[in-house]
């Protein structure tokens, strides 16, 4: 199965500042097949991204995602209050679907 | 509006049965796939397995084969995810999410999770 690595494990940063999320695969992911989400305490998970870089409705421009084969990142041009959250990246190419462990972006 | 809604914490000895449910609404619950995962602190979800609940169509990680049963009632938009017999090991927090096929596609609505607690 593929393991997907999350890094950091946390990320400490003041509103405002960008925040940049790596998910890297132990192996290439099929039709670059990732998703990314985000969950707050006692929360669903709310899906942001999929498709290594396409925005789920009404999650906001300031979310934005790239990268292909093993290689991800999630990236917060500016984080609001709201942002500071676990963010957890997903492959879905191959079965069994894999997650990462989290980062979590916590406020300074 | 879609909304996936968990049946609320549980706490259970070793040996004993569970059933925990997910129902579903606004949306056609029959159409889409609702898959279960487990986190257990301080590792990944895990993806135990999915089914579709027009046809009952259950397809599992090999590593939950036999482990849980995955069933639904799409006369009443619930899925349900169940245990004949808890181990410590099944303690950690469960998930629903809907995908919209079987391949190549993607959770975008989950259930608040349910926490199972299995100690003696």
């Amino acid at each position: 199965e593929i393991v997907l690595t999350q890094s950091p494990g946390t990320l400490s940063l003041s509103p405002g500042e960008r925040a940049t999320l790596s998910c890297r695969a132990s192996q290439s992911i099929s039709g670059n097949y990732l998703a990314w989400y985000q969950q707050k305490p006692g929360q669903a998970p709310r899906l942001l991204i999929y498709g290594a870089s396409s925005r789920a409705t009404a999650i906001p421009d300031r979310f934005s995602a790239s990268g292909s084969g093993t290689d991800f990142t999630l990236t917060i041009s500016r984080l609001e209050p709201e942002d500071f959250a676990v963010y957890y990246c997903q492959q879905y190419g191959s079965s069994p679907r894999t997650f990462g462990q989290g980062t979590k972006v916590e406020i300074k | 509006e879609v909304q996936l809604v968990q049946s609320g914490a549980e706490v259970k000895k070793p040996g004993e049965s569970l059933k925990i449910s997910c129902k579903g609404s606004g949306y056609s619950f029959a159409s889409y796939w609702i898959g279960w995962g487990r986190r257990v602190p301080g590792k990944g979800l895990e993806w135990m397995g999915v089914i579709y609940p027009g046809d009952s169509d259950t397809r599992y990680n090999p590593s939950f084969q036999g482990q849980v049963t995955i069933s639904a009632d799409k006369s009443i938009s619930t899925a349900y995810l169940q245990w004949s017999s808890l181990k410590a090991a099944d303690s950690a927090t469960y998930y629903c999410a809907r995908q919209r096929a079987y391949s190549s596609s993607f959770p975008d609505y989950w259930g608040q999770g349910t926490l199972v607690t299995v100690s003696s």
